[in-house]
């Protein structure tokens, strides 16, 4: 069965210091996609990102970057010089490809980011 | 372009009634997903459709649960008789897919907060 594990429950950090979000999944399957979602206190859900198991590249956009490590099953999220704004719940999530296609996400408890001006 | 439009955004009522809630998504989104979150819980798949047929309700609590996809631009999650335990938000989502095993990212709605008293 298909996990998802964000340890950190909540951090704190200081406007313009970095700060990584972990996340860990588990799977048996070979093929499968990671997402990161953002859910701000208004309460919606952010698309951030998708990460097919067969790209290990990392990927940066603007102050945001994750590191994709097959070999730990991970999939962290940095971000760099923080701003207020990035205040919010970072959620991780995989999806694997059964033979059916599956769509199915299966969500990480979320890590609630605070940046402190 | 509009995204997921769930309404209504907040619903209280009492134990027993009957609750509707629904969903608009994406225009030409072929996938259709109705999640609940709850503190306890985090983030479930309850159903999700394809091409407004249901491929997987296993998420779906119990027979006082239900979900319609009549046409390619509207859903239904329907709640007889509510509870106070189904208190909780419900989102809805929908993706593209391109082709089978595509996963392509899901966009959410802002959400439906429900309270049953």
């Amino acid at each position: 069965a298909q996990k998802v594990t964000q340890a950190q429950t909540e951090i704190s950090v200081v406007e313009k210091e970095d700060v990584t979000l972990d996340c860990v999944y588990e799977t048996r399957d070979t093929t499968y996609y990671l997402f990161w979602y953002k859910q701000p206190p208004s309460g919606e859900l952010v698309f951030l990102i998708r990460r097919n198991s067969f790209d290990e590249q990392n990927e940066i956009s603007g102050r945001y970057s994750w590191n994709f490590q097959k070999s730990t099953s991970s999939f962290n999220f940095t971000i760099t010089a923080s701003q207020v704004v990035d205040s919010a719940v970072y959620f991780c999530a995989l999806s694997e490809i059964s033979g059916a296609g599956s769509y199915q996400l299966t969500f990480g408890k979320g890590t609630k980011l605070s940046v402190i001006p | 372009d509009a995204g997921v439009i769930q309404s209504p955004r907040h619903e209280v009522t009492e134990m027993g009634q009957e609750v509707t809630l629904r969903c608009k998504p994406i225009s030409g989104h072929d996938y259709l997903f109705w999640y609940r979150q709850t503190m306890m819980r985090g983030l479930e798949l309850l159903i999700y459709f394809n091409n407004n047929v249901p491929i997987d309700d296993s998420g779906m609590p119990e027979d006082r649960f239900s979900a319609k996809m009549p046409n390619a631009s509207f859903s239904t999650l329907k709640i007889q008789p509510s509870e106070p335990r189904d208190s909780a938000v419900y989102f809805c989502a929908s993706a593209q897919g391109e082709h089978r095993y595509s996963n392509q990212p899901q966009h959410f709605g802002d959400g439906t907060r429900l309270s049953i008293l």
